[in-house]
């Protein structure tokens, strides 16, 4: 387990609200990433934060916003949620096996957007 | 464009019957090819690390191997308990992964 949990695990809204989800790490990592998957597509780079208040854009950022003010805490905002945006959110950090890189995922978040 | 992809989509054997999985890359850069099991409900879990050409990882009956173009993952007698869905993933530079849509392995007992 790589310490990382995200809030919440389920939520239903409705297009056009603000929704924020919520990922939270324990192991004082300093890369944070936002992964959304879908069926077919896999899973795609929203945006990633390489330190605190230092963010940037993946493959799919357009209508998401980022925030990191504490190391452990990346948050994603859906400015006005669409339906387009009904998907599995996963928060990763990056870390080391002994000698190899990799990304190590969260839980996830199911949003569905009505 | 840097492109992942994984083949079959879904796979069922029989307990004990083995098989392997491709995942075959185009990309500008290799800094790395992952493997990853997820099951239903779960988040990925880290599997292999790959860097290159002719390297070979191995993990109770999972065997990962690499060439310039593909990517193999061999399951030797799979159990029940090997069901999930596989996902390869390539890394062209820092903070960027590519990943494929994953192969659906059911293993029947």
């Amino acid at each position: 387990d790589a310490g990382i949990t995200q809030s919440p695990r389920h939520k239903v809204t409705e297009t056009g609200t603000p929704v924020t989800l919520r990922c939270h790490q324990t192991e004082n990592h300093r890369y944070m990433y936002w992964y959304r998957q879908d069926p077919g597509h896999g899973l795609r780079l929203i945006h990633y934060s390489y330190g605190v208040k230092d963010t940037d854009k993946g493959e799919v950022s357009d209508g998401y916003s980022v925030s990191r003010s504490k190391t452990e805490d990346f948050l994603l905002t859906l400015e006005s949620a669409t339906s387009s945006q009904t998907s599995v959110y996963f928060c990763a950090i990056s870390g080391r096996q002994g000698s190899t890189d990799t990304q190590y995922f969260g839980p996830g978040t199911r949003l569905t957007v009505l | 464009e840097d492109q992942v992809t994984q083949s079959p989509e879904a796979l069922r054997l029989q307990e004990g019957e083995s098989s392997s999985l491709n995942c075959s890359y185009t990309v500008s850069g290799l800094r790395g090819l992952f493997w990853y099991r997820q099951d239903p409900g779960k988040g990925p879990e880290f599997l292999f690390t790959l860097y290159s050409a002719g390297e070979e990882k191995e993990k109770e009956r999972l065997k990962a191997t690499l060439t310039k173009k593909e990517s193999f993952l061999h399951i030797t007698a799979p159990k029940p308990e090997d069901s999930a869905t596989y996902l390869c993933a390539v890394s062209p530079t820092v903070n960027d992964m590519r990943f494929g849509a994953g192969t659906r392995l059911t293993v029947k007992p």
